[in-house]
């Protein structure tokens, strides 16, 4: 079964548009950690934040905020007034406690903002 | 700092070649990872290390596949011999690790493999 769903595969925007980027998932874990990382055109994974399941405060870093939700198992992604700059493919993952180290990422959000 | 530094960024080989990715990770890190990345299969764990020693290789595809990390500053991936749907862009990350939570992991810039 897949823990996590980003059930939006390519999503269009025109610039200074906001945008949001789901994420779902799925674990019996009670602790447990969620992440975001962006991957621009370039290729490279760069990480964007870490929430662990303790800690439900949305977060505002910027243009960009999260807003984590355990009742429904959600952690999406806002980003405001887009910009060209964001056009990247954006990856949820999920780490459980009790499975180490590993994440489990989601398939990813391609993202375009039009100019 | 320099982050993950991985080489080469890319590597075309034939069918039956040997394959070696190399990755550097953080200095200080003491966990390390290689994910493959496919659009078909989206990125997928392939092995982790912490401190130097494997924890889960579950997810090495077949015995063609191999990783070693001699030491906290060096870790190899290789694939001997190579398959054309072995071709995909292998990540190498690394993190740090003090107990029982996750840290975020930070990637290098990925191999680019193709085998034809």
């Amino acid at each position: 079964a897949q823990k996590v769903t980003q059930a939006q595969t390519e999503i269009s925007v025109v610039e200074k548009e906001d945008v949001t980027l789901d994420c779902v998932y799925e674990t019996r874990d009670t602790t447990y950690y969620l992440f975001w990382y962006k991957q621009p055109p370039s290729g490279e994974l760069v990480f964007l934040i870490r929430r662990n399941s303790f800690d439900e405060q949305n977060e505002i870093s910027g243009r960009y905020s999260w807003n984590f939700q355990k009742s429904t198992s959600s952690f999406n992604f806002t980003i405001t007034a887009s910009q060209v700059v964001d056009s990247a493919v954006y990856f949820c993952a999920l780490s459980e406690a009790y499975t180490g180290n590993q994440f489990y990422f989601g398939t990813g959000t391609s993202l375009t903002v039009i100019p | 700092d320099a982050g993950v530094i991985q080489s080469p960024r890319h590597e075309v080989t034939e069918m039956g070649q040997e394959v070696t990715l190399r990755c550097k990770p953080i200095s200080g890190h003491n966990s390390l990872f290689w994910y493959r990345q496919t659009m078909m299969r989206g990125l997928e764990l392939l092995i982790y290390f912490n401190n130097n020693v494997p924890i889960d290789d579950s997810g090495m595809p077949e015995d063609r596949f191999s990783a070693k990390m001699p030491n906290a500053s060096f870790s190899t991936l290789k694939i001997q011999p190579s398959e054309p749907r072995d071709s995909a862009v292998y990540f190498c990350a690394s993190s740090f690790s003090s107990g029982q939570a996750t840290p975020e992991a930070f990637f290098g810039q990925g191999t680019r493999l193709t085998v034809v």
